[in-house]
């Protein structure tokens, strides 16, 4: 088993363009969460899916963020317009149906506004 | 809603010694899982040990252990023989299995555990 993999690893952009970050969860977990890692505001989770399907979204800071889980393969995280104040690192994350063994995340996208 | 409490931002040990990291929650629930995640420099987030809030034996997972007092709402985890490669960010982390939270994951803000030789 691969893992979740996540793209890029980094990212660098100029302010105002669109970021687009994107994971691939493990193969059979029916969860899909997308988080932030910030130095001030720690680990907070912006949204998650459940079989393909939004659940909660009230993580996601404002409409500049956008998430979408096409199939149960892949999603995507996307920030349009981009601001300095989103650099962070993009963290996503799956789970099996029984989310009590904890999730297993993936490796993060570093991201840069600048 | 539920807030896991770190009090320790940074901490250090002696290779070969042992650490404790403290890590307190605050929640109605009674049904619950808590967890210790560790992210080394390598930024990935991996899953130490973890605790069934209905279990009064205190979960171990060979130099990882934890000591779990429900009624005081702390988690602590304790590593024995600290060895260089345990140095790395620990997390505390709360999933609640029931209400409007349930099954979401929150994180304290850390620890930082450095090894040192």
């Amino acid at each position: 088993d691969a893992g979740v993999i996540q793209s890029p690893r980094h990212e660098v952009t100029e302010m105002g363009q669109e970021v687009t970050l994107r994971c691939k969860p493990i193969s059979g977990h029916d969860y899909l969460f997308w988080y932030r890692q910030t130095m001030m505001r720690g680990l907070e989770l912006l949204i998650y899916f459940n079989n393909n399907v939004p659940i909660d979204d009230s993580g996601m800071p404002e409409d500049r963020f956008s998430a979408k889980m096409p199939n149960a393969s892949f999603s995507t995280l996307k920030i349009q317009p981009s601001e300095p104040r989103d650099s962070a690192v993009y963290f996503c994350a799956s789970s099996p149906q029984g989310r009590s063994y904890g999730y297993t995340f993936g490796s993060g996208t570093r991201l840069t506004v600048v | 809603a539920q807030t896991v409490t770190q009090s320790q931002p940074e901490m250090s040990v002696q290779e070969a010694e042992t650490v404790t990291l403290s890590c307190t929650y605050d929640t109605s629930e009674n049904n619950y899982y808590l967890f210790w995640y560790k992210q080394p420099p390598s930024r990935q987030m991996i899953l130490v040990i973890r605790q069934e809030a209905y279990k009064q034996q205190n979960a171990t997972e060979n130099r990882f252990s934890v000591n779990f007092q429900k009624a005081a709402k702390s988690f602590s985890l304790k590593i024995s023989d600290s060895q260089l490669g345990d140095t790395a960010m620990y997390f505390c982390a709360f999933m609640p299995l029931s209400g409007g939270s349930n099954y979401k994951l929150t994180f304290g803000k850390g620890t930082l555990l450095t090894v040192n030789p």
